[in-house]
């Protein structure tokens, strides 16, 4: 099945900071989709985006599926964008199947 | 509109056990979609039901089963349960496109939290 990296698996930031939060798939995919995972458990959707580029606030997303790769940027981190952060990718020929990444750690220092 | 609801929300258990988790999807959506995360093996699929059908299903034991209901709802069953069932479940739903090359974006209830001692 398809495979998906996440990279780098934990990231540091001081309050204020930019980062680029990676993500690599082995396979075409026809979508893809970001999510923050929450203290509590629960994944926020954050982006769905097959290609090209979103934004939404400090927060934007761009998927090269030609290259097999995506890339969260997040811009002036505060402390409440600590938490995991996934992408996934749905499986070939069974669009509900999403295989997940491992995960990227975000700790942001106030 | 109301988003995913999963009840209970946590839930302890002993090993041998039988547990029933429910999910209430997204009104209009059809699709519901289980999910299973765990320190070690991170979030992997359990199954998809669409009118009341299971569609896809991803690789774990009999001991794990689910059923949607009319009104979309579905429920997830593990029995027998083991120590490494202790995980959080989550479920997705999303409208599911009729077309397979087609995707829908799937939204997350706030899981459930199984610990089996």
């Amino acid at each position: 099945g398809i495979q998906v990296e996440q990279s780098p698996p934990d990231l540091i930031l001081q309050e204020g900071a930019n980062s680029t939060l990676r993500c690599n798939f082995s396979d075409s995919v026809n979508n893809l989709q970001w999510f923050h995972q929450n203290p509590w458990g629960q994944l926020i959707n954050l982006f769905y985006i097959p290609s090209g580029t979103k934004q939404n606030g400090r927060l934007s997303a761009t998927t090269v599926a030609t290259e097999r790769y995506s890339l969260l940027y997040i811009s002036s981190s505060q402390t409440t964008d600590s938490g995991v952060y996934f992408c996934a990718v749905p499986a070939t020929g069974a669009n509900s199947k999403l295989t997940f990444g491992k995960g990227i750690t975000l700790s942001v220092r106030p | 509109k109301a988003g995913v609801t999963q009840t209970p929300r946590y839930l302890i258990k002993t090993r041998g056990q039988q547990v029933t988790l429910s999910c209430s999807p997204i009104s209009g959506h059809r699709s519901v979609s289980w999910y299973q995360q765990t320190p070690g093996q991170g979030l992997q699929f359990l199954f998809e039901y669409f009118s009341e059908t299971q569609r896809n299903k991803g690789n774990f034991p009999g001991r794990f089963s689910g059923r949607q209901f009319s009104n979309s709802r579905s429920e997830m069953n593990v029995s027998t349960l083991e120590l490494g069932d202790s995980a959080l479940y989550l479920c997705a739903s999303s409208l599911r496109s009729p077309t397979i090359n087609s995707y829908n974006e799937q939204f997350f209830g706030p899981g459930t939290r199984l610990t089996v001692l």
